[in-house]
């Protein structure tokens, strides 16, 4: 089945240690999003690529870094966690943008980062 | 299936009208329900809800909750041109094997001068 697949489901850091989080797709989407969810919050939008177009939120610190190397695959690089960076991290998809019927998002498990 | 319906899926309307958005659900473990408004970019967050009957406000958007019904309504009232997007419902759920947020395909709004 055409899917979002992030790896690990868990990851347990160091404070101030880097580390990668890691989502792949076979839906075969133009657009890839990273959410930060933290604990009864809304998902929030840290950035997206469209294509290999990247796009980073305003308020998204810079301590958070992100790759594409082709359609498939998209990383999330911390580069110095801190505490307050413990979260659940969701990777998305969509097909594109502003048409209905293909913004629809399709999310992978999510990767619960600790951070010790 | 869990899935989150949208309604309608597209609507025109002119400067100063008001329009209803909606949005229904069937999802087992319901967290919440969250609107998102998209333009050609990605999607800005408008409403968390999770309590029934308590309305959210925003300016000239506003959204409620009704659980007995499984739906919400996303409201915006004097649409102005800079509401033309593309509004997104998603419901939140615990627990779940492939992510924990199910999308709408979206309501696309078109305001006219």
């Amino acid at each position: 089945d055409a899917m979002v697949i992030q790896n690990p489901r868990y990851q347990v850091t160091q404070f101030g240690k880097p580390v990668t989080l890691s989502c792949s797709q076979t839906l075969n989407h133009n657009v890839m999003y990273w959410y930060q969810q933290k604990s009864s919050q809304a998902p929030k939008l840290l950035f997206h690529y469209y294509d290999k177009d990247f796009n980073n939120e305003a308020d998204t610190p810079d301590n958070f870094q992100s790759r594409r190397p082709n359609t498939s695959f998209c990383f999330l690089d911390i580069r110095s966690p801190g505490l307050g960076d413990a979260a659940m991290y969701l990777c998305a998809t969509s097909r594109d943008f502003g048409i209905a019927g293909q913004n629809e998002q399709y999310f992978g498990p999510g990767t619960r980062l600790t951070v010790t | 299936e869990d899935k989150v319906v949208q309604s309608p899926l597209s609507l025109v309307v002119h400067e100063g009208d008001t329009v209803t958005l909606n949005c229904s659900y069937e999802v087992t473990n319901f967290r919440s329900l969250l609107w998102y408004k998209q333009e050609k970019k990605a999607p800005t967050f408008l409403f968390m809800l999770t309590s029934s009957g308590i309305e959210k406000k925003s300016g000239r958007l506003s959204s409620i909750l009704d659980k007995k019904e499984l739906s919400s309504i996303l409201n915006i009232t004097a649409t102005q041109t800079g509401d033309s997007a593309i509004y997104l419902c998603a419901v939140s759920y615990y627990g779940g094997s492939q992510g924990n947020l199910i999308f709408g395909k979206g309501t696309k709004l078109s305001v006219k001068p």
